[in-house]
């Protein structure tokens, strides 16, 4: 069974860092591109960024309303994917959630989701 | 970008009636990069349609996906309980990714 599950989220001050992660199961996780979407509270879906697997060359993407400032990872070893997010703003207060893409190219659709973990970035 | 606008935006059903969701995009998409979502509240969204047309895993044969070029629609043919939800269009042909605002079910 596919799994995946979101760590790291919180609370977090305006212009700080953060961390998420995003350990993986179920799947060869070095076969698939590894995407992060982001929900603010009442609002609709967006898209955060993704990274390609490995044999494909293991870049990332990302929107423009991030890039710059957060950064995709992964480890195929632990099968774990990164979100780091730096100078936080008030505006990326959402839920972010991890998924796994249904090939190796991070433009494709989301198989699975995780259950998403909270950011709030607020003084 | 490419801007997906979805209609209407809170549909009121029965259940047992016909459901169907229109998504028009700013631009022609390729329709093997279109995908619906359903979403219920405190919930993940979880993947229906992938290819417009293609219902993945698990997904009941009373849901389903058409179109192309810059109109597709989401149609559940007889609404059960359980479809009420918040469903999102998404095209990932061409970045950035994006999804149309969502389209609420609500029971009538």
């Amino acid at each position: 069974e596919v799994q995946l599950v979101e760590s790291g989220g919180g609370l977090v001050q305006p212009g700080r860092s953060l961390r998420l992660s995003c350990t993986a199961s179920g799947f060869t996780f070095g076969d698939y591109a590894m995407s992060w979407f982001r929900q603010a509270p009442g609002k609709g879906l967006e898209w955060v960024g993704f990274i390609r697997s490995k044999p494909y060359g293991g870049t990332p993407e990302y929107a423009a309303s991030v890039k710059g400032r957060f950064s995709i990872s992964r480890d195929d070893s632990k099968s774990i994917t990164y979100l780091e997010m730096n100078s936080l703003k008030t505006e990326d207060t959402a839920v972010f959630f991890c998924t796994r893409a249904s090939s190796y190219n991070g433009y494709d659709s989301s198989s699975y989701w995780g259950q998403g973990t909270l950011v709030t970035v607020s003084s | 970008e490419i801007v997906l606008t979805q209609s209407p935006g809170t549909l009121s059903l029965s259940p047992g009636e016909r459901a169907t969701l229109s998504c028009r995009a700013s631009q022609s998409i390729n329709s093997r990069y279109l995908a619906w979502y359903q979403q219920k509240p405190g919930q993940a969204p979880r993947l229906l349609i992938y290819g417009a047309s293609s219902r993945a895993t698990g997904i009941p044969d009373r849901f389903s996906g058409s179109g192309s070029g810059t109109d597709f629609t989401l149609t559940i043919s007889t609404l059960e309980p359980e479809d009420f939800a918040v469903y999102y269009c998404q095209q990932y042909n061409t970045s950035p990714i994006t999804f149309g605002q969502g389209t609420r079910l609500e029971i009538k």
